[in-house]
Parts: C-alpha cells; sequence; structure tokens
C-alpha cells in the first residue's frame, strides 16, 4: 500500500541549514505536503508543492520534489531554535479529491545554540 | 487563514464514560473533516473522513461504534469516543477544507485534544 518514509531525527547547530527527507509509494499524488509540530500542538502546514513542479522556495524554506525517484526534501536555511519541532511529510492519497493524506512517521528537528 | 478550532484541548475520564470532540471551522464551510489520531512519537492515523449531511466514512480496522462521528452543519463536526477505555488515550486531531478550495489544497488543523482515560 501507499507509504511515506521519513528519518527519524536530525539535529543542527543554529545558523546551519537542515535537510528533512522524505520518501513516498505513490506516484498518482498530486501533491505533497510539509506539516510542523511543536509539543503538544497540532499541525501548522508549512508548505506543499504540486507533483509537476522540481523545486518551490518560499522564504527560508525550500522544497525540492524528484519526482522519478519519489523523493522530497525540506530545506530550512539559517534555522533557528524556534524551528526545533516534528516536520512531517504527508502526500495526497492517489490523484481523486478524498482530501485524505498519508503521513511520515515524523523527523524530530533539534537546533543547537 | 483558515482557522480549525478544536475543543477541548486536554480532557481526561473514567474509563466506560463516553467524551466528545468538536472540531469547527471559523471562517470557512467545510463539507469534508478528516479525524486522525496520533499516538506518542508516532506519525498521523486517519480514522474517518466526515462527511456534512451523510455518513462518515470509516478508515480499515476503526470502529465505528465506538468513534461516532456526526457533521450536522459545514462548520462542526464531533468525535464522541463512547465506552472509553485507556487504550483510547490517545492525542486526536481533525481537519478540514475549505469547500471553496481548490482540489487537494492543503487541509487546515486543529490543535488536537489530548484524551487520557484512566
Amino acid at each position: 500500500g501507499e507509504d511515506v518514509e521519513q528519518s527519524l531525527f536530525l539535529s543542527v547547530r543554529e545558523g546551519d541549514s537542515s535537510v528533512i527527507n522524505c520518501t513516498y509509494t505513490d506516484s498518482s499524488s498530486t501533491y505533497l505536503y510539509w506539516y510542523k509540530q511543536e509539543p503538544g500542538a497540532g499541525l501548522q502546514l508549512l508548505t506543499y508543492i504540486f507533483s509537476n513542479m522540481d523545486m518551490k522556495q518560499d522564504q527560508r524554506l525550500t522544497v525540492l520534489l524528484n519526482k522519478k525517484d519519489k523523493h522530497l526534501s525540506l530545506r530550512i536555511a539559517d534555522t533557528q531554535t524556534g524551528d526545533s519541532a516534528i516536520y512531517f511529510c504527508a502526500e495526497s492519497y492517489g490523484s481523486s479529491n478524498t482530501g485524505k493524506l498519508i503521513f511520515g512517521q515524523g523527523t524530530t528537528l533539534q537546533v543547537k545554540p | 487563514g483558515a482557522v480549525v478550532s478544536q475543543h477541548p484541548s486536554r480532557v481526561i475520564c473514567k474509563s466506560g464514560t463516553s467524551v466528545k470532540i468538536e472540531c469547527r471551522s471559523l471562517d470557512f464551510q467545510a463539507t469534508t473533516m478528516f479525524w486522525y489520531r496520533q499516538f506518542p512519537k508516532q506519525s498521523l492515523m486517519l480514522m474517518a473522513t466526515s462527511n456534512e449531511g451523510s455518513k462518515a466514512t470509516y478508515e480499515q480496522g476503526v470502529e465505528k461504534d465506538k468513534f461516532l462521528i456526526n457533521h450536522a452543519s459545514l462548520t462542526l463536526s464531533t468525535l464522541t469516543v463512547t465506552s472509553a477505555h485507556p487504550e483510547d488515550s490517545s492525542f486526536y486531531i481533525c481537519s478540514a477544507r475549505d469547500r471553496q478550495e481548490i482540489r487537494n489544497s492543503p487541509l487546515h488543523f486543529g490543535n488536537g485534544t489530548r484524551l487520557t482515560v484512566t
């Protein structure tokens, strides 16, 4: 079935760039998303990319999509301590408009001062 | 931006009682809302899709009689955990999409409800 995989943990120093990687299996997904979750809170949408795009940049965030390899990455430039959180990659479930999302297991980003 | 309000944020109840969680879209109408469950340090698992004016669609393995979903209006969906047991303790998050937005537009999430059953 459909699956989304992420590495579980990433540690960087403040000011460095962070790159969080994700692989997915459903090639018919039309959108791929990055969400951020702080402790005890819900999910905050960071950015999303349409499947016919290769890259999307939004301020400090850059999303790269390699559709051939089914690989998605999120780069955070100039990482700050406030960026410490769990980051979830998600793909839309197939090409139909069901609205379902399949989430990865989340990558915990630790930013050291 | 679109806001989804979830209430309560935290609830502790005794085993055998029922708990109702509300999910409201504050500044948009949502024909479809989604209920997710998240175990500690784990990903989100879709439980069911809530459709305004019709029955919810449950994912495989989710007991519809235990997790009652009602979507009575375009801005409110409720999840009732009936006869709760300690294994139902979890973080429940709802999400919704603005009916005016395009297909596969991003979902807006509530802040979640931490349920603890003692």
